[in-house]
């Protein structure tokens, strides 16, 4: 089944301690994006990726690394965790540049 | 910068029509979107329309671009207790960024 996975659903954890959210996609899509969820803002995008060893900043990038090493795969790092960061996360992969987008299920994190 | 607005919420009763606006800022979009989310699942993408294009129409769900207002809507024919979601406009221009709305979340009452 075509899908993009993100784990953990839901994650718990302090100021200050690193934490990576993973994100990998099956259909083999070179366009890869991470968006945060917030009430009444929407989805803000942090950063995206075009292809493998290419990434770039979106709207929200303070506070967040990336990486994608693997076409397939896109980890969201964020090395020192602060309540602010507390959010609905959601990555996204396309075939198309962007155009059409297949996101995960989220991932619920709140920083304490 | 480039900015998308709708209503925060609608109610309606089922078997009605709903009818969820958008208005968006940048005329250099090409394409429109509508994505569905249901409770605790990611975006799912329900229509899109090209910015030439003034209407399109797929099964109960009717898209209508009228570009020189900068305006979107969705209009969802029959509206059935499933239909109850956020629904998100969004747009993209020639850029690799979509710029979502803030979602409008949808109450069907039996």
């Amino acid at each position: 089944e075509a899908q993009v996975t993100q784990n953990p659903r839901y994650l718990i954890t302090v100021t200050g301690k690193k934490l990576t959210v993973t994100c990998s996609q099956n259909m083999n899509h070179e366009y890869m994006s991470w968006y945060r969820q917030d009430p009444g803002l929407g989805l803000r995008q942090i950063y995206y990726s075009m292809n493998v060893e290419v990434t770039d900043k979106g709207d929200v990038p303070e506070g967040y690394k990336v990486s994608r090493k693997e076409k397939r795969n896109f980890p969201l790092i964020l090395e020192s965790p602060s309540p602010n960061q507390t959010s609905l996360y959601f990555c996204a992969s396309s075939p198309d540049r962007g155009q059409k987008l297949f996101f995960g299920s989220g991932t619920q994190l709140s920083v304490l | 910068g480039e900015d998308v607005e709708q209503s925060l919420f609608l109610s309606v009763r089922e078997g009605d029509s709903s009818v969820i606006n958008c208005t968006y800022t940048d005329s250099s979009s090409t394409y429109l979107y509508w994505y569905k989310q249901e409770p605790g699942a990611g975006l799912q993408l329900l229509t899109y329309i090209f910015s030439n294009m003034d209407m399109k129409q797929d099964q109960r769900l009717t898209v209508l671009l009228n570009k020189k207002d900068k305006h979107l809507s969705l209009r969802i024919a029959d509206t059935q207790t499933g239909d109850s979601a956020i629904y998100f406009c969004a747009e993209k221009g020639g850029g690799f960024k979509t710029i979502f709305g803030a979602g409008t979340r949808l109450f069907v009452k039996a």
